[in-house]
């Protein structure tokens, strides 16, 4: 597609529940970031995929959280169990290996809440 | 760059003068800086580049300085409109991998 895109854009849980957060990026990308955020504050860097391996999964703050890209495209970010703590915006971003204007573009995120 | 996780220093200025966003980084071997715009519910938007062979890029109303001797970035805005309103990142690439870091982030509030 023409941007990242993220869905749901906002998601309101309860506690306890297990919620799938989805992203699709940019065709030909080649590498997928997923971040958190927090309200009024900064990146919080979770997982990376290169192709459909993630050889960084140093940021997942508890192993409630996963992720899993397939055909070199899509991911899902699962959240087992939520709780409160796990309220945030979920953003994904995507880039193209090997080009030399490196960004990152990101998608709109997915805002969570958990009551 | 700075801790995640911390609350966002804020920037304030009034509508019509030049802004000053600062950013250190922490790698020395960083060959490739950006700076992002984040407008409210909107994800980081793409604002600047700069490679490091360079110590200052200028685009519309934005210019980038960056000095290696300090490891120090900085975004400048002139003539800052409301529209500019929003948190500021800076991120840097490393020598090795594919990963940026990010900074923590400054929100600009412009005055009217």
């Amino acid at each position: 597609g023409a941007g990242v895109s993220q869905s749901p854009s906002n998601k309101v849980t309860e506690k306890g529940k297990d919620v799938e957060l989805r992203c699709d990026p940019i065709s030909g990308h080649t590498a997928l970031y997923w971040y958190r955020q927090s309200l009024g504050q900064g990146l919080e860097f979770l997982i990376y995929f290169q192709g459909n391996s993630a050889p960084d999964k140093s940021g997942l703050p508890s192993d409630r959280f996963s992720a899993e890209r397939t055909g070199g495209s899509v991911s899902t970010l699962t959240i087992q169990r939520t709780q409160q703590e796990d309220s945030a915006v979920y953003l994904c971003a995507s880039s193209l290996v090997g080009d030399p204007n490196y960004g990152y573009t990101f998608g709109s995120g997915t805002r969570l809440t958990v009551v | 760059g700075e801790s995640v996780g911390l609350h966002l220093p804020t920037l304030s200025v009034q509508e019509g003068d030049n802004s000053i966003i600062n950013c250190a980084y922490s790698n020395s071997a960083s060959d490739y800086f950006i700076w992002y715009k984040q407008e409210s519910g909107k994800g980081p938007q793409f604002i600047i580049d700069i490679r490091s062979n360079m110590d200052k890029r200028q685009g519309q109303r934005v210019t980038v300085l960056l000095n290696k001797t300090v490891k120090h970035l900085s975004l400048q805005i002139a003539a800052t409109q409301p529209g500019d309103s929003a948190v500021y990142f800076c991120a840097e690439k490393g020598d090795a991998g594919n990963m940026l870091t990010f900074g923590g982030g400054t929100r600009l509030m412009v005055k009217p």
